[in-house]
C-alpha cells in the first residue's frame, strides 16, 4: 500500500510563474490537507479537502493560492504568479476520516529565484 | 486562544541519555493529542495518540503521558540513539462541532550526539 505520494520533489521557479504541486492520498483516504513549513519553522496548514469540496481554507492567502481534490486524480495546490516568499516546503497529508491519523508525503520544495 | 506551546525550544543530548519533551495546551474542547517526528527534510510521521481518558501510550522507546486536568503532555525517549535526532510535534485536536481542527506545536528539535 503506496503512502501518500507528492511531485515533483523539488520546483523551481521565477518571480511571477505559476506553480503547480501535486498530491496522491493513500488508498482508502478521502480526507486531504496541505500544510506549508517555512524553513526552521513550524508546520502551518493552508487548507483541508474532501473529494471535490473545500472544506477549511482558513489557513490559505486570500489572492494567487488556490486547491483542489477533483473526483479522479491527485490533489493539487496551485501557486500563482509566485514571489520570493512562497519558497518554502509544501506537505500533503492524508486520512481516512476527518480527525484520524494524517500521513504525510514527502513534501515539496518550492524555490522562487 | 487555542494554541499549544512546546518546550524547549531545541535540546541536545548524548546518544544513550534519556530525555523528555513537554506539550502545554489551550485547546478547549479538546478531542485527542498526538505526537509526530519529523525528520529532516521528510514529512512527520505519527508516533503516539491519546484521548481524554487515557494517562499514557508507548511505542518503543517513546513513552508519552497526558493530564487532561492540567492541560499537559510529555514525550519521553529512553535510551536516546542517534536516529532520534529530530523535530517532535505536539498536536492537539480542537473539536470545534462538526468541523475538528487540528492545532499544532511549533516542535521540540532534539539533537542527539555520539
Amino acid at each position: 500500500n503506496a503512502g501518500v505520494m507528492q511531485n515533483p520533489r523539488h520546483l523551481v521557479r521565477r518571480r511571477g510563474q505559476e506553480a503547480r504541486l501535486r498530491c496522491s492520498p493513500m488508498k482508502g483516504h478521502s480526507h486531504v490537507y496541505w500544510y506549508r513549513q517555512l524553513p526552521e519553522e513550524g508546520l502551518k496548514f493552508m487548507v483541508y479537502l474532501q473529494k471535490e469540496n473545500i472544506i477549511d481554507e482558513s489557513g490559505m492567502p486570500k489572492e494567487r493560492f488556490s486547491a483542489e481534490f477533483p473526483k479522479e486524480g491527485p490533489s493539487i495546490l496551485r501557486i500563482q504568479q509566485v514571489v520570493r516568499g512562497d519558497s518554502a516546503a509544501y506537505f500533503c497529508a492524508s486520512s481516512r476520516g476527518h480527525g484520524e491519523t494524517q500521513y504525510f508525503g514527502p513534501g515539496t520544495r518550492l524555490l522562487v529565484l | 486562544k487555542n494554541q499549544v506551546e512546546q518546550s524547549p525550544q531545541s535540546l541536545i543530548i548524548l546518544e544513550g541519555k534519556n530525555c523528555t519533551l513537554q506539550c502545554n495546551y489551550t485547546v478547549s474542547p479538546f478531542s485527542n493529542l498526538r505526537w509526530y517526528k519529523q525528520d529532516t527534510g521528510r514529512g512527520p510521521v505519527s508516533l503516539t495518540i491519546m484521548t481524554f481518558s487515557e494517562n499514557t501510550k508507548s511505542n518503543g522507546r517513546y513513552t508519552a503521558t497526558l493530564d487532561a486536568d492540567t492541560k499537559q503532555s510529555s514525550l519521553h525517549i529512553t535510551a536516546s540513539q542517534l536516529s532520534d535526532s529530530a523535530s517532535y510535534i505536539c498536536v492537539v485536536t480542537h473539536n470545534a462541532g462538526n468541523n475538528r481542527k487540528l492545532i499544532w506545536g511549533l516542535g521540540t528539535s532534539l539533537g542527539v550526539n555520539p
